[in-house]
């Protein structure tokens, strides 16, 4: 049962270039989500998807992209990679959108750009 | 609209001893609330969860929270730490429906423990 699962945990960056954050679940969530946690601060939400072909924009989505064509599947493009972007990303995904379903979380991805 | 606020950003306490963590809310609608942890280099991991039913809920790893709508708060609370105990808890609130982009989530309070 390995539930949410991203890749990579680390990652350095220069400025200007992308990359893609990988976010798998095992669970058939339909909903999935992708957020920062930024030092002493809770966690915005960036986009998030509701099924396979449908994504929508969060709180803080500049600077990012994301597309999801299977169910399991919800990868973080980022293009031209700015020090802005240096933060901890989370991906979740829950059964539904619905307020009172709890979302499951990856162990994130610690992403610095220098 | 909703917002939460945790009411303090660090809290220590000793192993053995009774833990407090305070979080209030604000919300237009029936609120949703929920207490996350998150240990070193992990996800957020669900504590427990409020969503209209008995106002005191318990949850994982002997952790408690109580919801009273008069002082809108939602406090953790647990009898007895233990070390493990020691983490960052986020609280959470949502209006309870609609979708995704109503979460809002607390700035975190960091619980040390010592022994």
């Amino acid at each position: 049962n390995a539930g949410v699962t991203q890749t990579p945990k680390f990652r350095i960056l220069k400025i200007g270039q992308s990359m893609t954050l990988q976010c798998t679940q095992d669970m058939n969530h339909n909903y999935m989500y992708w957020y920062r946690q930024d030092p002493g601060m809770g966690l915005k939400l960036i986009y998030y998807s509701v099924g396979a072909g449908i994504t929508d924009k969060g709180e803080v989505p500049n600077g990012y992209n994301v597309s999801r064509s299977t169910t399991e599947d919800f990868p973080l493009r980022l293009e031209l990679a700015a020090p802005s972007q240096t933060s901890v990303y989370f991906c979740a995904s829950s059964y539904s959108g619905g307020g009172n379903q709890p979302q499951h979380f990856g162990d994130g991805t610690r992403l610095s750009i220098l | 609209a909703q917002s939460v606020t945790q009411l303090d950003s660090h809290v220590s306490v000793s192993e053995g001893t009774p833990v407090l963590l305070r979080c209030n809310y604000s919300s237009s609608y029936s609120p949703s609330l929920f207490w996350y942890v998150q240990h070193p280099n992990k996800g957020l991991q669900l504590l427990l969860k409020y969503t209209s039913a008995a106002t005191l809920v318990k949850g994982i790893n002997g952790f408690e929270a109580e919801f009273k709508k008069s002082e809108t708060s939602f406090h953790l609370t647990k009898p007895s730490a233990h070390m493990s105990d020691a983490a960052e808890y986020f609280c959470v609130v949502t209006s309870g429906e609609g979708s995704a982009r109503q979460l809002t989530f607390g700035s975190g309070t960091q619980l040390t423990v010592l022994p």
